[in-house]
């Protein structure tokens, strides 16, 4: 598995952007890079998931390196419901499972 | 679609006795996976099924953890006989194989507290 390196931590304020870093620089080829948060007291939910190109959907949006050995995660307005756990994980989606690491523990202020 | 449902939410048991956790993944998904998170060792894969086959149990932590997948539309861990250290939240979560459009589905968890 591709080792992942994320802050700790992070804080932000209300309706300000974010911008979550994760360093993967042993992904391989074939991996996704998935993003997934916990918020408090629930189980892990989707964010956004990429491969080269940038991504965005409803929730987020995923920069991705043009050598995919980093990502960004960048929610665009945070709001306090945003405060949870998010995890960068490159995955290959050929049959395999996810794997979890520390996180970064995103704590949003009004 | 309700999700993925696990059972009970919160479990409290006596050390030894036998304890059993229930997940019904969301109908249609083919991969279903129960993971154990803790403060100090945070979220593990302990095993993972397809088709309702066992896939990968090595994160199992040893012959008191058992689990089954009789069909696709439930599968149950169990933990005999339980121990303190096995005091955690337990997940299980669903996918489909063929497109992670929508990602793994994780339940709410189910807290168990061995005393």
């Amino acid at each position: 598995d591709a080792k992942t390196t994320q802050p700790n931590s992070m804080e932000s304020n209300e309706e300000e952007p974010v911008h979550l870093p994760c360093n993967h620089s042993t992904i391989s080829g074939t991996d996704y890079i998935h993003w997934y948060r916990q918020l408090p007291s629930q189980g892990p939910e989707y964010v956004i998931h990429g491969l080269t190109s940038n991504v965005n959907n409803r929730m987020a949006s995923l920069a991705i390196a043009e050598d995919r050995k980093s990502s960004t995660l960048i929610l665009h307005r945070a709001t306090l419901r945003d405060a949870a756990v998010y995890y960068c994980i490159p995955h290959n989606q050929a049959g395999t499972a996810l794997i979890f690491g520390k996180g970064t523990t995103l704590s949003v202020s009004s | 679609d309700a999700g993925v449902i696990q059972s009970p939410r919160h479990e409290v048991t006596e050390m030894g006795q036998e304890v059993t956790l229930r997940c019904k993944p969301i109908s249609g998904h083919d991969y279903l996976f129960w993971y154990r998170q803790t403060m100090m060792r945070g979220l593990e894969l302990l095993i993972y099924f397809n088709n309702n086959v066992p896939i990968d149990d090595s994160g199992m932590p040893e012959d008191r953890f058992s689990a089954k997948m009789p069909n696709a539309s439930f599968s149950t861990l169990k933990i005999q006989p339980s121990e303190p250290r096995d005091s955690a939240v337990y997940f299980c979560a669903s996918r489909l194989r063929q497109g992670l459009r929508h990602g793994y589905t994780f339940g709410s968890g189910t807290r168990l507290t061995v005393v």
